[in-house]
């Protein structure tokens, strides 16, 4: 599958607590995009990388947040002292720099408790 | 899996029929638009995009309008499918050079009916 993943699919964890996930892009593309899904909404962006730069972060990404794509392949989003309001679907997305096409993964649900 | 969508407007279309999903855009600064389908538990699936030099670009049974003057864009599936079921979103991403972030619309949830 040449697509892009991430992992986990699902994570249930409580209030409070750290959680890492992680995105494999295509693997040619050096763009990577970071989005949250709620219920009945649609995605909306986080942050993005080209390469291992990180060239914009939303206001939606507070503190507790944290994105990083060190070799410029993969890259992880922490979330620290999680809250119930974190609940959604985290989507990651890659293009190549000048391709407009965004190619997502199938997601990462969390679910605080 | 989840649902994607729970109270999103729906459109309710015959198998066989045309379906035509509408969405309204707020950035007129906006250069490239793109029409998503997802899935429960899915992430967003590419159809068909178009730049704003376009009004109007076809795909295989879909086809995107794009009305710069009023700021709307459609989705036009010609013979829907059972397979067609999800919903869908328009996004748009504001010219910059190079390839930047997506801001989606609200959904349309489109059933299928057979």
């Amino acid at each position: 599958d040449t697509g892009v993943s991430q992992n986990p699919r699902h994570k249930i964890t409580k209030r409070g607590q750290n959680v890492t996930f992680r995105c494999d892009p295509i693997s040619e593309h050096n763009r990577l995009y970071w989005y949250r899904q709620t219920l009945g909404q649609g995605p909306e962006f986080l942050t993005y990388f080209q390469n291992e730069a990180q060239l914009e972060k939303s206001r939606l990404l507070s503190d507790r947040f944290s994105a990083e794509r060190p070799k410029g392949s993969f890259s992880t989003l922490e979330i620290q002292r999680t809250e119930q309001g974190d609940s959604a679907m985290y989507l990651c997305a890659s293009s190549s720099k000048t391709g407009y096409e965004q190619y997502f993964g199938p997601g990462t649900r969390l679910t605080v408790t | 899996g989840e649902s994607v969508g729970l109270h999103l407007p729906t459109l309710s279309v015959q198998e066989g029929d045309n379906s035509i999903i509408n969405c309204a855009y707020s950035n007129s600064a906006s250069d490239y638009f793109i029409w998503y389908k997802q899935e429960s538990g899915k992430g967003p699936q590419f159809i068909i995009d178009i730049r704003s030099n376009m009004d109007k670009r076809q795909g295989q049974r879909v086809t995107v309008l794009l009305n710069k003057t009023v700021k709307h864009l459609s989705l036009q599936i010609a013979a829907t499918q059972p397979g067609d079921s999800a919903v869908y979103f328009c996004a748009e991403m504001p010219y910059t050079g190079t390839a930047s972030k997506l801001t989606f619309g609200t959904g349309t949830r489109l059933q299928v009916t057979l």
